[in-house]
């Protein structure tokens, strides 16, 4: 099955600094990849997503890149601020949306 | 537009005992997920439905763990007998069916054993 490994496993930055997640997948089958925001207790919610006919998609402050050839996707986020504080999640997901999670990246954006 | 919904919130039980989750997905929604998250991890597929059939359920440790769709809208999460390793929070989503789709997450059941 598909195994998606994701980096750093935490990270802090400044208020206004970017900060960059990267997840790596194996499955080449694998043709969606979206990012998840979780803020404590409470649920996943989907904040940018790319399909693998595209290199880049960008939403504001959010963009992702995905490079089909190496397999792997990263989330950028620029001019960063404390409420991006949380933890974020990729996956990978295939044929009939089996989703693949990476292990997470909790995000502490200092004031 | 309602959202996933799933209860209890929270459940609090003792080893070898039996614990039952359930989920109400967003409406009109044929593909369900039941997701493991223990704390610091990545959610872990447990079982996948298409409508009332099993699409995958390659994770679900078949010995303890059951689920059913019945009639392909709510469904039902069991564990029978519950073990230590059983603590997490049990994530059900739901999305339409196909590729791209989102997938819209429950609250969560926080299971909690003793």
């Amino acid at each position: 099955g598909e195994n998606v490994e994701q980096h750093p496993s935490t990270l802090s930055v400044q208020e206004g600094d970017s900060a960059v997640i990267k997840c790596t997948y194996s499955d080449s089958a694998s043709n969606y990849f979206p990012w998840y925001k979780q803020e404590l207790g409470k649920r996943p919610q989907l904040i940018i997503d790319i399909r693998s006919n595209v290199g880049e998609k960008k939403d504001q402050r959010i963009a992702v890149t995905l490079n089909k050839t190496a397999k792997h996707f990263s989330l950028h986020i620029t001019e960063t601020q404390p409420e991006d504080s949380a933890v974020y999640f990729c996956a990978a997901s295939q044929v009939f949306n089996k989703f693949y999670f990476g292990s997470g990246t909790k995000l502490n954006v200092k004031p | 537009e309602a959202g996933v919904a799933q209860s209890p919130r929270y459940k609090i039980i003792e080893k070898r005992q039996s614990v039952a989750f359930w989920c109400n997905p967003i409406s009109g929604h044929a593909t369900l997920y039941w997701y493991q998250q223990i704390l610091g991890q990545g959610p872990k597929l447990l079982i996948q439905f298409q409508n009332n059939g099993v699409v995958d359920d390659s994770q679900l440790p078949k010995d303890r763990f059951s689920a059913e769709r019945l009639k392909g809208v709510d469904s039902t999460l069991k564990i029978q007998p519950a073990k230590l390793e059983d603590s997490a929070v049990y994530l059900c989503a739901s999305s339409l069916p196909g590729s791209y789709n989102e997938q819209f997450f429950g609250p969560g059941t926080r299971l909690t054993v003793l």
